[in-house]
């Protein structure tokens, strides 16, 4: 079975500054990784996700994320927040040949001008 | 990318009422979840849909308050029967691998 916890339930930067997610995993099988974003009344968005290969993933909007296998980690990060940025965003893991997706409970990220 | 299709996007229903959820995808794909997510929380496996047998739930969710059809491999509906208001959500489906999934934007249900 997985877990996901997502540290900071709620999160406020001011725009322009560093916005950093964080993202921890348990699992006792491999996983794929994933960030998704729900802006206020809509259905949720991919930003990034990591299958395999570089542990630096690059997705929408800015925003990357690093797989930290020995941490087990996959925190999120973009260097300068807009205004536009503010939503809540999942961390999700699936396990490799599942096809569940757990999330964590959400971060509620916040960017005042 | 899959385009997901799900109606209706918002509804108030009375108590004691049922809803039929409908998500719609514009390609044809073997694996299609429903999910709830209560107010404030995250999102929650409700069961995934099956083509051509019954669907398969989650501990805690069964076939007769929530109700899955999957008539074929681009269409699924979700019926909340029986409402009361703690069944007050969203419902999302979400429809492809888990390495290729893509959400419909959700129906959030009222119940009064």
């Amino acid at each position: 079975a997985q877990s996901v916890t997502q540290l900071g339930s709620h999160v406020s930067v001011s725009e322009g500054a560093l916005v950093l997610l964080r993202c921890n995993y348990s699992s006792s099988v491999s996983v794929y990784l994933f960030w998704y974003v729900q802006y206020p009344n809509q259905g949720l968005q991919l930003l990034l996700k990591y299958l395999s290969g570089s542990t630096l993933v690059k997705g929408i909007n800015g925003f990357e994320a690093e797989f930290n296998k020995s941490q087990t980690s996959f925190h999120l990060r973009k260097p300068s927040a807009h205004i536009s940025d503010t939503a809540e965003y999942f961390c999700a893991v699936s396990p490799r040949g599942g096809q569940n997706f757990v999330f964590g409970p959400g971060t509620r990220l916040s960017v005042l001008p | 990318s899959a385009v997901i299709s799900q109606k209706p996007s918002r509804d108030i229903c009375q108590r004691g009422t049922s809803l039929t959820i409908q998500c719609q995808v514009d390609s044809q794909v073997t694996m299609m979840f429903w999910y709830r997510q209560q107010p404030g929380q995250s999102l929650t496996l409700i069961a995934t849909a099956n083509q051509g047998s019954e669907a398969t739930y989650e501990s805690g969710f069964v076939i007769d308050k929530f109700p899955i059809s999957r008539p074929n491999l681009t269409f699924s509906t979700l019926t909340v029967s029986n409402m009361s208001p703690e069944d007050s959500s969203i419902y999302l489906c979400k429809a492809g691998e888990n390495t290729e999934a893509f959400f419909g934007q959700g129906t959030r249900l009222t119940v009064v």
